[in-house]
């Protein structure tokens, strides 16, 4: 199992690009979540899913979308890229059941840069 | 949700053992306190979970009062690769599992580990 992998690792946008992150997951979670990450702070929430063809906002969702086409995948829109977008973005994902784990399972991140 | 309170900051040396204390006062009946660990450049990562009492696997160990305001991560005998981000987390599993539910991460602990 490769686990939860996000494409592509590494990028730099000009101001007002556009640009999708891709989220994939291979061990059949019904949630999935995007989370970015600044410097010397913990992660917040951008949007979430809990399950195909839907999608929720979390607590920054200004400035991205997201789509859930697939189960296994979880898409991140930035349609006109701004400095303040600079950061670290984290996909997530866990499973809908019974067994009390609070665990998620997160990808290895992709470090987007704005000028 | 329960507020958390850890360090900023730890410094060990080889071999020792590390004990990070967390601070959770307004911790709710069905909340269970969960560990992760950062490394640079990658995700977080799941690593111990427990309710009362105590909880150990082959990476730490996990105290807990039985006031359950408090709780400590233990790492034995700790070694170079052990240097990483630990976030102490407080939340109720049933709402991950559930309905998914964003993880709450504070700044966390970075623990410094030299030779």
């Amino acid at each position: 199992n490769a686990g939860v992998t996000q494409t592509p690792k590494f990028r730099v946008l000009k101001t007002g690009q556009s640009m999708t992150l891709l989220c994939a997951q291979d061990m059949n979670h019904e949630y999935m979540y995007w989370y970015r990450q600044d410097p010397g702070m913990g992660l917040r929430l951008i949007h979430y899913s809990v399950g195909e063809g839907t999608t929720a906002k979390g607590e920054v969702p200004d400035g991205y979308n997201v789509s859930r086409l697939k189960k296994q995948n979880f898409l991140l829109g930035l349609e006109s890229a701004a400095p303040s977008q600079t950061s670290v973005y984290f996909c997530a994902s866990n499973q809908r059941g019974t067994v009390l784990s609070y665990e998620q399972y997160f990808g290895p991140g992709t470090r987007l840069t704005v000028t | 949700l329960a507020k958390t309170t850890q360090p900023i900051s730890m410094d060990s040396y080889e071999g020792q053992e590390v004990n990070i204390t967390c601070s959770h006062n307004n911790i709710a009946t069905n909340d269970y306190i969960t560990w992760y660990q950062q490394f640079p450049s990658q995700g977080p990562r799941f690593i111990i979970q427990g309710y009362k009492t105590k909880v150990t696997n082959e990476v730490a160990s996990l105290f807990i009062p039985a006031d359950r305001k408090s709780s400590t991560l233990s790492l034995p005998r700790v070694s170079l690769s052990d240097t990483a981000v630990y976030y102490c987390l407080v939340g109720d599993p049933r709402a991950l599992l559930q309905a998914g539910t964003a993880l709450i991460f504070g700044k966390g602990t970075t623990l410094s580990v030299s030779s």
